[in-house]
């Protein structure tokens, strides 16, 4: 079982340009969620996803955009790419938002827009 | 927003005790998780409290006292292989999961 997959592990990208970030589950979870992670700043909530065909906005939500057309997937898009948005995106999944429903994270994206 | 607090190093000899503190300030509460990152690598979940008192789980235990917010992550025995961040993460009354910093433990020989 692969769990959770990202592409790319890394990549670079001229200020703004688009890219979306892939991410890819098969434990069937019902919940996605995409944090960044910048140091000495932790694990931010950018987008989620409870379930299939809806979203939300998390902490950190500008300059970003999500969709969940099935349970599989669920790809975060930087729609015009700036500097700050350089950092270490991960994804991860639930089967439940509740209870003891611990979060399986992805291996991450290192995203550097110059 | 939500409001987590711990401290960002320790240092402990191998073989030894940690205690990582964490504090929190959330709306809501639904549960508090510990999680281990090894450098550049992903986090992976190591406990999950709901209720108050301790969880012990091998090596690692974790308490949790929710009128107080607080919470701690004590290492046992502590291995080479124990160096790492280890993320305190909240859920709120919404369930999303809020992270603090985390503390970076680095074990000496």
């Amino acid at each position: 079982t692969a769990g959770i997959t990202q592409a790319p592990t890394s990549q670079i990208l001229a200020a703004g340009r688009s890219m979306t970030l892939r991410c890819t589950q098969d434990m069937r979870h019902n919940a996605m969620y995409w944090y960044r992670q910048d140091l000495g700043l932790g694990l931010r909530l950018i987008h989620y996803s409870n379930t299939a065909g809806t979203t939300g906005k998390g902490e950190v939500p500008d300059g970003y955009s999500v969709s969940r057309a099935n349970t599989d997937d669920f790809p975060l898009t930087l729609a015009s790419a700036v500097p700050s948005q350089t950092s270490v995106y991960f994804c991860a999944s639930s089967d439940s938002i509740a209870g003891g429903g611990e979060q399986f994270f992805g291996p991450g994206t290192r995203l550097t827009v110059l | 927003g939500q409001n987590i607090d711990q401290p960002t190093e320790m240092t402990a000899t191998e073989g030894a005790i940690v205690q990582i503190n964490c504090t929190y300030q959330t709306s809501g509460f639904n549960g508090l998780f510990w999680y281990q990152q090894h450098a550049g690598e992903a986090p992976t979940f190591l406990s999950y409290n709901v209720l108050d008192g301790l969880e012990e789980k091998g090596r690692f235990s974790s308490f949790l006292s929710r009128s107080k917010g607080y919470s701690y992550l004590l290492l046992k025995e502590l291995q080479m292989k124990d160096s790492a961040s280890y993320l305190c993460a909240v859920r709120d009354g919404d369930y999303k999961l809020s992270f603090g910093a985390g503390t970076t433990v680095t074990v000496r020989a």
